[in-house]
């Protein structure tokens, strides 16, 4: 079935630092890709997303590409923040139904 | 636009107590999910609505969970009688239609079960 494997944390970084949070799927047919972010009492808000393979999701200077040939969408960010401190999920969906992974926490350390 | 909303934010009961959830999806959105967040662990799926139809209630334990979306708009969790192992954040979310579209999370209630 459908999976989604992320770098387990928490990732703790210096402010400006770049980051990487990996993510690899395991899917059936051509699934979209998502990165969620959770932040502290908060629910999961969408990130950024890519439909095919080869798209690049972007926002808030986080970028993620679809990677077919290595079933990969990592999270990158070229210079983090204190504020970017939160949980990630990498998520696909498939037909129907949402698969999420276990979410990667950062913190982003002043 | 209000985003989804949902009710208590916060729930402490005994086991073998029984709880709800009611949950409010954005306006317009037909598609609705309610997923169970364990502590450390991504969302998992408990059920999904297409209007007020249940589509992929698959992972629902039907011995204890019930959920309805009567007239397709809000939705209810129930859960009788509660255990243990359901302390969790259960979330809500909800979509415009259930095709590429981006789901919207709610806040979430987070259970406690003494």
């Amino acid at each position: 079935g459908n999976s989604v494997t992320q770098m387990e944390g928490p990732v703790t970084l210096s402010e400006e630092a770049f980051l990487t949070i990996n993510c690899t799927y395991t899917a059936t047919g051509y699934p979209s890709l998502f990165w969620y972010v959770q932040y502290p009492g908060e629910g999961l808000q969408l990130l950024l997303k890519a439909t095919k393979a080869d798209d690049k999701g972007s926002n808030k200077g986080f970028e993620a590409t679809y990677r077919k040939e290595t079933t990969s969408f990592h999270l990158e960010k070229g210079s983090v923040q204190v504020s970017d401190s939160a949980v990630y999920f990498c998520a696909l969906k498939g037909t129907y139904k949402y698969i999420f992974g276990t979410g990667t926490r950062l913190k982003v350390l002043a | 636009e209000a985003g989804v909303v949902q009710s208590p934010r916060y729930k402490i009961i005994e086991k073998k107590q029984p709880v709800a959830f009611w949950c409010n999806p954005i306006s317009g959105h037909n598609t609705l999910y309610w997923y169970r967040q364990n502590l450390g662990q991504g969302p998992e799926l408990l059920i999904r609505y297409e209007n007020e139809e249940a589509v992929d209630d698959s992972q629902l334990p039907k011995d204890r969970f019930s959920a309805e979306r009567l007239k397709g708009v809000d939705s209810t969790l129930k859960i009788q009688p509660a255990e243990l192992g359901d302390s969790a954040v259960y979330l809500c979310a909800s979509s415009f239609r259930d095709s590429q579209e981006t789901q919207y999370f709610g806040p979430g209630t987070r259970l406690l079960v003494l």
